[in-house]
């Protein structure tokens, strides 16, 4: 199964807003409401940063949110800041006990 | 806090195997289902494999199927990665990571991997 679809960068300035997509199918992102994001900065460990499409896991900020429109996916983060600047993967359950990940978008605060 | 720490990585030739473990502290252990997610160096993010909260169900990616075998031993809290008939696509970093619900079932198991560990790094070179 191929990856979902992320754009390779991403960038904004601190404190805009910046939003990166994930595009799937019907089989995965559209299709169940099992959709994550995960932050990474280098040489770390990744982070859930948002579960089951919109929730927010505790201690994550408010200005992540994450949101889905048919077989997109998006993670959007307000009031941008420098700790922000990471890599950022979504991954969907695409059924039959299946995950797959995104490319990974490379978020650059300017 | 929960943890989860990653072991048994190195160098391994071609062909060869390798056994990962993930030992596991400060979360109900039998509870949760665990993954095993690799990334190869400058690349993204491959889900590997997942066994469930009571073992008794294993799910894997294709490109290891036949190859890797996940299991799980609670009276240590500890999840293994059997690695056999390793190539060079295999190099990686491999974090093991635990599922965001308890007792989890069908698709929820993969939603949302909540706690990682920092990975080891597994390299197969001749």
């Amino acid at each position: 199964q191929s990856a979902l679809t992320q754009p390779a960068s991403a960038s904004g300035s601190p404190g805009q807003s910046v939003t990166i997509s994930c595009t799937g199918s019907s089989s995965d992102v559209g299709g169940y409401n099992f959709v994550s994001w995960y932050q990474q900065h280098p040489g770390k460990a990744p982070k859930l940063m948002i579960y089951e499409v919109s929730k927010r896991p505790s201690g994550v900020p408010d200005r992540f949110s994450g949101s889905r429109s048919g077989n997109t996916a998006s993670l959007t983060i307000s009031g941008l800041q420098a700790e922000d600047e990471a890599d950022y993967y979504c991954n969907a359950y695409a059924g039959s006990s299946n995950v797959i990940f995104g490319g990974g978008t490379k978020l650059t605060v300017l | 806090q929960m943890h989860l720490v990653e072991s048994g990585g190195g160098v391994v030739q071609p062909g060869r195997s390798l056994r990962l473990s993930c030992a596991a502290s400060g979360f109900t252990f039998r509870g949760y289902g665990i993954h095993w997610v690799r990334q190869a160096p400058g690349k993204g993010l491959e889900w590997v494999t997942f066994i469930s909260y009571d073992g008794s169900h294993e799910y894997y990616a294709d490109s290891v199927k036949g190859r890797f075998t996940v299991s799980r031993d609670d009276s240590k809290s500890t999840v293994f990665l059997q690695m056999n008939g390793l190539g060079a696509e295999d190099t990686a970093i491999y974090f093991c990571a635990k599922g965001f619900w308890e007792f989890c079932t069908g698709g929820s198991c993969y939603d949302g991997f909540d706690v990682w560990g920092h990975g080891t790094l597994v390299t197969v070179a001749s």
